[in-house]
């Protein structure tokens, strides 16, 4: 069965601080989706990435980097030099071809001033 | 439309009533889905449609719960007899369809009292 661990309930930190959110996976497929949303207080899922099971290359977006290693079926996600918007809960979730999304409990990020 | 468009926002029923909620995909996509998320929890997987044809209900909680898409393009999850353990904001997400992204819509936030 599918399953999307974030162990990280909550964390705060202070504006500019890197922040890494932890996503662990369970899957028995070999071909599946990995992806980060970021849902802030308006309540809107905002798609961030999306993964594949086959490009474990380390991606970079602006100050967003993300570190999926399939040794761990880990796929960590790091805010560099964070900002008082980037606070929000963010979704870790998995899906296999095109079915559902399983997500997990989300962590929510606070970036204080 | 340019998103997913969901109507109404927010909805207060009575328990025991009956309620349906709308969701437009964006044109195109074949592939609709539609969550639901509890306080403090992550989107739960509820039924996948492709095209008109529901593909995979397993995430229904029970038989009040029933959703369709005769065209399809718009979606409307029908729920009977509510109760107020349904409380929550539905989802919906479309998609073209594997390996493609989903896009949710802004949700509605179903009250039963």
């Amino acid at each position: 069965a599918q399953k999307v661990t974030q162990a990280q309930t909550e964390i705060s930190v202070v504006e500019k601080e890197d922040v890494t959110l932890d996503c662990v996976y369970e899957t028995r497929d070999t071909t599946y989706y990995l992806f980060w949303y970021k849902q802030p207080p308006s309540g809107e899922l905002v798609f961030l990435i999306r993964r594949n099971s086959f490009d474990e290359q380390n991606e970079i977006s602006g100050r967003y980097s993300w570190n999926f290693q399939k040794s761990t079926s880990s796929f960590n996600f790091t805010i560099t030099a964070s900002q008082v918007v980037d606070s929000a809960v963010y979704f870790c979730a998995l899906s296999e071809g095109a079915q559902k999304l399983v997500f997990g409990q989300g962590t929510r990020l606070t970036i204080n001033p | 439309g340019a998103g997913v468009s969901q109507t109404p926002s927010n909805k207060v029923t009575e328990k025991g009533k009956y309620v349906e909620l709308r969701c437009d995909p964006i044109s195109g996509h074949t592939a609709l889905y539609w969550y639901r998320q509890s306080l403090g929890q992550g989107p739960e997987f509820l039924i996948y449609f492709q095209g008109t044809g529901a593909a995979d209900d397993s995430g229904l909680p029970n038989d009040r719960f029933f959703a369709v898409r005769p065209e399809g393009s718009v979606s409307t999850l029908k729920i009977q007899r509510t109760e107020r353990g349904d409380s929550a904001v539905y989802l919906c997400a479309s998609s073209l369809g594997q390996g493609h992204g989903y896009t949710f819509g802004s949700g509605t936030w179903l009250t039963v009292v």
